[in-house]
């Protein structure tokens, strides 16, 4: 595709639900970042792929939290107990090698009730 | 760890005004990131600064990094309703670092 699409663009989850975000990102792009940005704020890191190794995870805020891309393309962000505090839009970005060329998808507004 | 502190977070202006956006990080920056977003879509990139006292144009808008490399700015001249978003600045943590720190952003609302 033409740029990082991410899907849902939308999703409603009820507290304590399972949710999976999915990032498709540009094809031969090697890096790959998820990011959280809550309302008003700008986004914060999660964790970081380079092809299928995931290399920085520092930022995921809990266990609940879990991320994967088995074949070093598409990648998916799995929230585990969705709680309240979980809402906010995850961005995927990804890039040929260094953050200076990443592209971010649209994002996945996550609410939770 | 890094903090990028922007500043005004928000800004109102009528249109054809100039305005400026300042960036203000609590370390040295090894990288400045300028990005754009529009509600409700994803960021787009619009200027990346390296060097000590370096400045980059793109049509009418200017980012500059000061010599010290912590704080930066964004300058629109003759603003348009086109320019209007949230403008976030980004930097690398650290020299190498794939992961970037952003400031909490500005909005920038452009009257007609």
């Amino acid at each position: 595709g033409a740029g990082v699409s991410q899907s849902p663009r939308y999703k409603v989850a009820k507290r304590g639900q399972d949710v999976a975000l999915r990032c498709d990102p540009i094809s031969g792009h090697v890096s790959l970042f998820w990011y959280q940005q809550a309302l008003g704020q700008g986004p914060e890191f999660l964790t970081y792929f380079q092809n299928e190794a995931q290399l920085d995870k520092s930022g995921l805020p809990s266990d609940r939290f879990f991320a994967e891309r088995p074949e070093g393309s598409v990648s998916t962000l799995k929230i585990q107990r969705t709680q309240q505090e979980d809402s906010a839009v995850y961005l995927c970005a990804s890039s040929s090698g260094t953050v200076t060329e990443a592209f971010f998808g649209q994002g996945t507004r996550l609410t939770v009730v | 760890s890094q903090e990028l502190e922007q500043s005004p977070q928000s800004l109102i202006v009528q249109e054809g005004k100039n305005l400026t956006i300042n960036c203000t990080s609590s370390k040295t920056l090894y990288g400045l990131y300028w990005y754009k977003q529009k509600y409700g879509e994803g960021l787009i990139f619009l200027m990346m600064l390296q060097k000590g006292g370096e400045e980059k144009s793109h049509e009418k808008i200017t980012a500059k990094l000061d010599e010290k490399k912590q704080q930066s700015s964004l300058h629109i001249t003759a603003s348009q309703p086109s320019h209007a978003g949230i403008y976030l600045c980004g930097a690398s943590p650290g020299e190498g670092a794939q992961k970037l720190v952003f400031g909490q952003g500005t909005r920038l609302t452009i009257n007609p």
